[in-house]
């Protein structure tokens, strides 16, 4: 059972627009949530993450919510640009050594010019 | 520095040979780790290492051996490939107790 899921595997976006990627977990000892940007032939790059004891991160023109009792954080990406167009995996760390990471299936973001 | 590199890129194996997947960084990155991602499964880990000698299984470790005898080295050992391999492989690495990891470009494995 996936403890991390992105519902969404694909999203279209005109640019200019925000984009708005979501995605939920089920494990309560996650503590730590990080976003990864994937082009293709190439490895996941960090993006942004967010503690779990805040519920907003920003960075640019990229925004993380954190919602906790919902067990739900979304990406916001504003204002989208042809050069987002990724595929843009959530990832959850916590309760494990290592800090290992758990990732979602990714969402395949598509920015129209 | 050059982060976290992988060879081979490509790589096509008959079902039951034997391979090695390197990984390497400069760093100087006590944890490193191995994933594998697959369509629609996102990226899942296979073995992990906190430090030189010590290595771990991660969600996905049967069929794959590791061994980290330095820093900068963490191979992915295949024994006897399986159709059910084939798949991208990443390495990734980090600082102890940091959740950010560093990833190489990965190596696409097709296991026939």
């Amino acid at each position: 059972d996936q403890q991390v899921k992105q519902n969404s595997p694909s999203l279209s976006v005109q640019e200019g627009r925000i984009s708005i990627l979501n995605c939920d977990y089920t494990n309560s000892m996650f503590d730590y949530f990080l976003w990864y940007k994937k082009y293709p032939a190439e490895g996941p790059t960090f993006l942004i993450s967010i503690s779990s004891i805040k519920d907003k991160n920003e960075d640019g023109r990229f925004t993380v919510f954190l919602n906790k009792s919902a067990k739900h954080l979304s990406l916001h990406i504003v204002p989208s640009q042809p050069g987002d167009s990724a595929v843009y995996f959530c990832a959850a760390s916590g309760g494990n050594a290592g800090n290992m990471l758990t990732f979602g299936g990714g969402t395949r973001l598509m920015v129209k010019p | 520095n050059a982060g976290v590199t992988q060879t081979p890129k490509f790589q096509v194996l008959k079902t039951g040979q034997s391979m090695t997947l390197q990984c390497a960084q400069d760093m100087n990155h006590e944890y490193m780790s191995w994933y594998r991602q697959d369509p629609g499964m996102g990226l899942r880990l296979i073995h992990y290492s906190v430090g030189a000698g010590i290595t771990d299984q991660g969600e996905v470790p049967n069929g794959y051996n590791v061994s980290r005898s330095t820093t900068e080295d963490f191979p992915l050992r295949l024994l006897s490939a399986a159709p059910s391999q084939t798949s991208v492989y990443f390495c990734a690495s980090s600082l102890p107790y940091q959740e950010t990891q560093y990833f190489g470009p990965g190596t696409r494995l097709l296991v026939l």
